[in-house]
């Protein structure tokens, strides 16, 4: 069955580095999203991305986020000076056409010391 | 506006027990999908059932079965004869039908504890 590989699993930084996040989604897949969960919360919207651009984003994705789809098979979430409260799952998911069921990634846990 | 609730914040039962999870949703679209999915320990969001806001048949797999009532605007979760693997966070969440984004909106999530 196809899957949404996200890497790293877990990525450690310090307080004011950048980092970036990678995802590869499922190669037919149309529309692409970034989602965030702080520990013990919920799963909360970020970004999504279709057509080569943001169709919509979060209050949460400020000027500190961006995402790109550099190759036509990642898709990528930067955070350009990470803060304490970035520490967080972050989860990348695809889907192939409206209404379809989402395919998530397995995430990647930041810690952000 | 949209919105998920998820009332119980955690449940704890014994194994082999019957659980019902609840989730009620707010929105003013005719269009729309609701989902359930799994958060085990490991972090992972495992997609369990989508059902279209067309379809109030109630679906059963496995020890798993899901009620959807339009006239509650309620998506309930039972587990039947739970088991210890049971043990895990799980998330209603709905799909704005008609959006260009289909972003998910989740509910808070309802941890269920099954103690063997």
């Amino acid at each position: 069955e196809p899957e949404v590989t996200q890497t790293p699993s877990h990525q450690v930084t310090q307080m004011g580095q950048e980092v970036i996040l990678r995802c590869v989604p499922i190669s037919n897949h149309l529309y692409f999203y970034w989602y965030r969960q702080i520990l013990g919360q919920k799963v909360e919207f970020l970004v999504s991305f279709y057509n080569n651009e943001i169709s919509e984003k979060s209050e949460i994705f400020d000027d500190q986020f961006s995402v790109e789809r550099p190759d036509g098979s990642n898709f990528t979430l930067k955070i350009r000076s990470t803060k304490l409260e970035d520490s967080a799952m972050y989860f990348c998911a695809s889907r192939e056409d409206r209404g379809d069921g989402y395919t998530f990634g397995s995430g990647t846990r930041l810690t952000v010391v | 506006a949209q919105k998920v609730t998820q009332a119980q914040t955690e449940i704890s039962v014994v194994e082999k027990e019957d659980v019902t999870l609840d989730c009620v949703y707010e929105t003013r679209d005719t269009t729309y999908y609701l989902f359930w999915y799994k958060q085990p320990p490991s972090g992972e969001l495992v997609f369990l059932i989508r059902r279209n806001s067309f379809d109030e048949q109630n679906e059963i797999s496995g020890r798993y079965s899901w009620n959807f009532q339009k006239s509650t605007s309620s998506f309930n979760f039972t587990i039947t004869a739970s088991q210890v693997v049971d043990s895990a966070v799980y998330f209603c969440a709905l799909l704005h039908g008609s959006s260009n984004t289909g972003k998910l909106i989740f509910g808070q999530g309802t941890t269920l504890q099954v103690k063997p």
